[in-house]
């Protein structure tokens, strides 16, 4: 079965911080998207990228930043934390035949303080 | 523009007992719609879609969803809730245009409660 892979579960950071969340995919996969879960708000897409180096800006992608230059990586770069940045962050995947079906990572809890 | 709305926070149930979550669209055109399911401390997992062709889908833990053009809803529904499925439910439809690239808007998320 696809593994999508997050670095962290529980993440601490201080406010101006630069953040790096990591994600890794097992299935050769050529979407990969960064969501940003909040209670009531359901997942909103901040980052989506369809191949190596390509990447495309979702809903909320102001402060964040993203790097795929491997097709099984994709990283989100928080360059300057800030408290509202408070977060689980959901890494997913998919591509193939099946590609509408998403694939996600367990998640990262990332507290600014 | 596009949305999906899922109208309940959460949805109670006792265990034995049939339940319904519910999910509405806004989509230009004929929608794709997907649900997944989050239990604690977990990823989404993928449920089941509806694509075209019969408007019962049916999917993975003996769930199913209807889709219902003329009213614009998709509801989860499954005839005998177990405490198991106690999780976090969210409806999704495809982005217009995003062609396979997998791009989905979510709902907010419902929360379903069984209880034994």
């Amino acid at each position: 079965d696809v593994k999508v892979t997050q670095s962290s579960r529980y993440l601490v950071k201080r406010t101006g911080e630069k953040v790096f969340l990591e994600c890794v995919q097992d299935m050769d996969h050529e979407n990969m998207f960064w969501y940003r879960q909040d209670p009531g708000l359901g997942l909103r897409l901040i980052y989506f990228s369809y191949d190596v180096k390509m990447k495309e800006k979702g809903d909320i992608p102001e402060g964040y930043s993203v790097s795929r230059e491997k097709k099984e990586r994709f990283s989100l770069i928080l360059e300057s934390a800030s408290t509202n940045q408070t977060s689980m962050y959901l890494c997913a995947s998919t591509g193939g035949s099946g590609r509408e079906k998403l694939f996600f990572g367990s998640g990262t809890q990332l507290s600014v303080l | 523009a596009q949305s999906v709305a899922q109208p309940e926070d959460q949805v109670n149930v006792a265990e034995g007992n049939p339940l319904t979550v519910k999910c509405t669209y806004s989509v230009s055109g004929n929608p794709y719609l997907f649900w997944y399911v989050q239990y604690p401390n977990r990823g989404l997992q993928f449920l089941l879609k509806y694509i075209t062709g019969d408007n019962l889908v049916k999917g993975s833990y003996g769930f199913e969803a209807e889709f219902n053009k003329s009213q614009t809803s998709f509801h989860l529904k499954k005839p005998s809730a177990l405490v198991s499925d106690s999780a976090l439910y969210f409806c999704a439809v495809r982005v217009l245009g995003s062609g396979n690239t997998g791009k989905l808007i979510f709902g907010q998320g419902t929360t379903l409660q069984v209880k034994p």
